[in-house]
């Protein structure tokens, strides 16, 4: 079936450096990809999505790219800040079917120290 | 716009008590999820709504677990009895397009403790 694979945490940074949280996957067809974040006693919020294969999806500085070549949607971000200390979750929704239920990695935990 | 609200956000109860928690999607929102995070994982899907209709509740363990969606707009998910091991975040989740494409919209959720 459907999964979804991302690295394990937590991560640790100092403010300014590079991030990449690799997720890749597993489906049949051609799927949405998702990263959700959520941040410290708030809900989780859609941070970037792609929709099809070379799509790049951005927000808040954070980059991801649909390589359906190397089943990967890794996320990125060029210098992290403090308040990027959250949750990170990649999801992919299968575009197959009526049901298309969002499957979930386990969620990568990202500390930024000033 | 207000977004999905969820309450309470936290409950502590013995084993064996009644929960329930309640949410109120965004509004014009036809699909409304909830879902389970245990510490450290994903969300589980417990039931998707489309309107009232629940059309996907394969997950949701229905011996103590009931949920209603009256009306089409707000829900309410109920444990009784609560065991032990229901402890964790419940989540609400709303979007604007059926079928679900996976842009979903959450709550703060509820966190919930049995002791």
């Amino acid at each position: 079936g459907d999964s979804v694979t991302q690295m394990e945490g937590p991560v640790t940074l100092s403010e300014e450096a590079f991030l990449t949280i690799n997720c890749t996957y597993t489906a049949t067809g051609y799927p949405s990809l998702f990263w959700y974040v959520q941040y410290p006693g708030e809900g989780l919020q859609l941070l970037l999505k792609a929709t099809k294969a070379d799509d790049k999806g951005s927000n808040k500085g954070f980059e991801a790219t649909y390589r359906k070549e190397t089943t990967s949607f890794h996320l990125e971000k060029g210098s992290v800040q403090v308040s990027d200390s959250a949750v990170y979750f990649c999801a992919l929704s299968p575009n197959a079917g009526n049901n298309r239920k969002l499957i979930w990695g386990l969620g990568t935990s990202l500390a930024v120290n000033p | 716009e207000a977004g999905v609200v969820q309450s309470p956000r936290y409950k502590i109860i013995e084993k064996k008590q009644p929960v329930a928690f309640w949410c109120n999607p965004i509004s014009g929102h036809n699909t409304l999820y909830w879902y389970l995070q245990n510490l450290g994982q994903g969300p589980e899907l417990l039931i998707r709504y489309e309107n009232e209709e629940a059309v996907d509740d394969s997950q949701l363990p229905k011996d103590r677990f009931s949920a209603e969606r009256l009306k089409g707009v707000d829900s309410t998910l109920k444990i009784q009895p609560a065991e032990l091991g229901d402890s964790a975040v419940y989540l609400c989740a709303s979007s604007p397009r059926l079928a679900g494409t996976g842009e979903l919209f959450f709550g703060e959720g509820s966190r919930l403790t049995v002791l």
